[in-house]
């Protein structure tokens, strides 16, 4: 069975602190694929990236940035000089190789970024 | 614009009645699933279709029902709504499992059973 786990429920910090949402996750396939989605308060989802289990190349784009460790089985996701504009829940997810559709969902991270 | 429709984006049902969430997407995308957000739960999946005339049931399905008789349309039956299905349902849909764009998310119904 697949699992992911988002242990911080909760985060706050004040704008320009960088930020990390930690991620882990559980399966036992070797071909998967990680996703973060984020949810402002407006509450659409928006899709932030995608990496699979052959590629643990980090990623930057802008202020984000990825980092996957498949000998931790994480896959975290750091914001530089945090935003308002970044308070959102973030969500990581997964789904493996073989699968017919179940893309499965952490619980998320709220993140509070105050002015 | 292309992307995923879901209607109504409201809706209030009393306890025992049946509805239909609908969710149309028009980016020809083979994988189309169904999620329930309630909080402090993440993203529950409720149901999932692989093409048309397949489905399968998610962690969740107790309550639904679906049926994809076309590409384009996986609509979500709640058979006799009760409280415990009030929540906001996402309907999603991608290219493939895996897809490098990540899944297409619909804007959200929220339903509120009294």
């Amino acid at each position: 069975a697949q699992k992911v786990t988002q242990a911080q429920t909760e985060i706050s910090v004040v704008e320009k602190e960088d930020v990390t949402l930690d991620c882990v996750y559980e399966t036992r396939d070797t071909t998967y694929y990680l996703f973060w989605y984020k949810q402002p308060p407006s509450g659409e989802l928006v899709f932030l990236i995608r990496r699979n289990s052959f590629d643990e190349q980090n990623e930057i784009s802008g202020r984000y940035s990825w980092n996957f460790q498949k000998s931790t089985s994480s896959f975290n996701f750091t914001i530089t000089a945090s935003q308002v504009v970044d308070s959102a829940v973030y969500f990581c997810a997964l789904i493996v190789g073989g699968s017919q559709g179940n893309l499965i969902f952490g619980k998320g991270t709220k993140l509070s970024v105050k002015p | 614009n292309a992307g995923v429709t879901q209607t109504p984006k409201f809706q209030v049902l009393k306890t025992g009645q049946s509805m239909t969430l609908q969710c149309a997407q028009d980016m020809n995308h083979e994988y189309m699933s169904w999620y329930r957000q309630d909080p402090g739960m993440g993203l529950r999946l409720i149901h999932y279709s692989v093409g048309a005339g397949i489905t399968d049931q998610g962690e969740v399905p107790n309550g639904y029902n679906v049926s994809r008789s076309t590409t384009e349309d996986f609509p979500l039956r709640l058979l006799s709504a009760a409280p415990s299905q009030t929540s906001v349902y996402f309907c999603a849909s991608s290219y493939s499992p895996g897809g490098l764009q990540g899944y297409t998310f619909g804007s959200g119904t929220r339903l509120t059973v009294v």
